[in-house]
């Protein structure tokens, strides 16, 4: 089967650094998005990574290590308005998309 | 550029009613997905239509859901009876698909949150 592992929630402070984990056991890999949505809405796209690295984009930066079926998305200097959930979706080898739960994260003063 | 659109954004009504869906997709894309999502968990894909033809519905329940894509623009989605499990955000977004693009990231339109009574 098809499988994506986020934790469910994580909490972090105001200004701080968190990393969201992401572990994915697909047929076949042509590619990881990671997207954010907050409560209520749609979600909107952050990152798109296809080979092994690191791809920066300002305060969010998001990893990937095909051999290890691992990604993390890496958010700096935290603000309220990240509150969010941050969804991991993964290309199989069909070129379908396989999401993730998504990670709730909370921000706190 | 306008984005994906959906309507209604919200619609309540009791089990085995029906209800129905719309949304235009972003102008020029070919791609275009049914998802529900439910609280607490990811978009789950209904269904996914490649211009007006379809591409997967392996997830849709078609005792009681049906989609449609004609013209290859807009869609309908539509619930027939609705049972009280149905109640979630169905998510309409569409991509590109060009051949000449790195990625075809999906544009979402607003949802609309469906409660059966």
């Amino acid at each position: 089967g098809q499988n994506i592992d986020q934790p469910t929630e994580m909490t972090a402070t105001e200004g701080a650094i968190v990393q969201i984990n992401c572990t994915y056991q697909t047929s076949g890999f042509n590619g990881l998005f990671w997207y954010q949505q907050h409560a209520g809405e749609a979600p909107t796209f952050l990152s798109y990574n296809v080979l092994d690295g690191l791809e920066e984009k300002g305060r969010f930066s998001s990893f990937l290590s095909r051999s290890k079926g691992y990604s993390y998305l890496l958010l700096k200097e935290l603000q309220m308005k990240d509150s969010a959930s941050y969804l991991c979706a993964v290309i199989d080898s069909n070129y379908q998309l396989i999401w993730g739960a998504g990670t709730k994260l909370i921000i706190k003063p | 550029e306008a984005g994906v659109a959906q309507s209604p954004r919200y619609k309540i009504i009791e089990k085995r009613q029906s209800v129905a869906f719309w949304c235009n997709p972003i102008s020029g894309h070919a791609t275009l997905y049914w998802y529900q999502q439910i609280l607490g968990q990811g978009p789950k894909l209904l269904i996914q239509f490649q211009n007006n033809g379809v591409v997967d519905d392996s997830q849709l329940p078609k005792d009681r859901f049906s989609a449609e894509r004609l013209k290859g623009v807009d869609s309908t989605l539509k619930i027939q009876p609705a049972k009280l499990e149905d109640s979630a955000v169905y998510l309409c977004a569409s991509s590109l698909d060009a051949a000449n693009i790195p990625y075809n990231e999906q544009f979402f339109g607003p949802g609309t949150r469906l409660t059966v009574l």
